[in-house]
């Protein structure tokens, strides 16, 4: 089982529609949970971070934590071509590394 | 407010060079990381440093790679006489401090190897 694991895609959502991206993790002791976009060739860019469960809302942004059921969600809100990217859960192992799921490739359509 | 810096960009060496990679933290953060980025692949932890000190370096292989983040200066990864699977992209994230861990990504240095 990975660490971290995400559905590869790709997604592929019309634009102003919603985009729901999906994480689940292994390790129950983890604290910390992140979401990065990663355009082609470029680095990881820091979208959202949670750390309780419930939601979390950053303008057309909302991070989802269930630590019970070890899931982490993102969903994105009328969404824009700009979106399209690939997208990272994270999760903190130990007290400081990150463990990066593979990434969420998704594409919104004009 | 100059984010994480990474030079140089892109670095082509041939099999059985050295490879230089440095990195500069955000101004005023104390914790850098490294990770490598394979073609096709996820995202994996190589490294953890604090000024002079490794913290963890769980994910570096044992030969050939090493990390220092001296009192002055910026942080070097060091890869010696590559191999053609040293090509990847490496990429040095920083924090400012442990707790809640917010790690901000530079541009990354690609390597190749021929």
């Amino acid at each position: 089982q990975k660490e971290v694991e995400q559905n590869s895609g790709p997604l592929s959502v019309p634009e102003g529609a919603i985009a729901s991206l999906n994480c689940t993790y292994s390790d129950r002791g983890s604290q910390s949970f992140f979401w990065y976009r990663q355009y082609s060739g470029k680095s990881p860019e820091l979208i959202m971070s949670i750390y309780s469960n419930g939601d979390k809302e950053d303008g057309r942004f909302t991070a989802q934590l269930n630590k019970a059921s070890q899931y982490v969600s993102l969903l994105i809100r009328d969404s824009q071509p700009s979106d399209s990217a690939t997208y990272l859960c994270a999760v903190t192992k130990g007290a400081q590394k990150l463990v990066f799921g593979q990434g969420t490739r998704l594409t919104i359509n004009p | 407010n100059a984010g994480v810096m990474q030079n140089p960009r892109h670095l082509v060496r041939r099999r059985g060079q050295e490879a230089r990679l440095r990195c500069s933290p955000v101004k005023g953060h104390s914790h850098v990381y490294w990770y490598r980025q394979l073609p096709e692949e996820g995202l994996k932890f190589m490294v953890y440093l604090q000024k002079e000190n490794i913290i963890d370096e769980s994910g570096m292989p044992k030969e050939r790679f090493s990390a220092e983040f001296p009192k002055e200066g910026p942080s070097i990864l060091r890869i010696q006489q590559v191999v053609r699977g040293d090509s990847a992209a490496y990429f040095c994230a920083s924090s400012p401090i442990a707790i809640y861990n917010e790690q901000f990504f530079g541009p990354g240095t690609r390597l190749t190897v021929l």
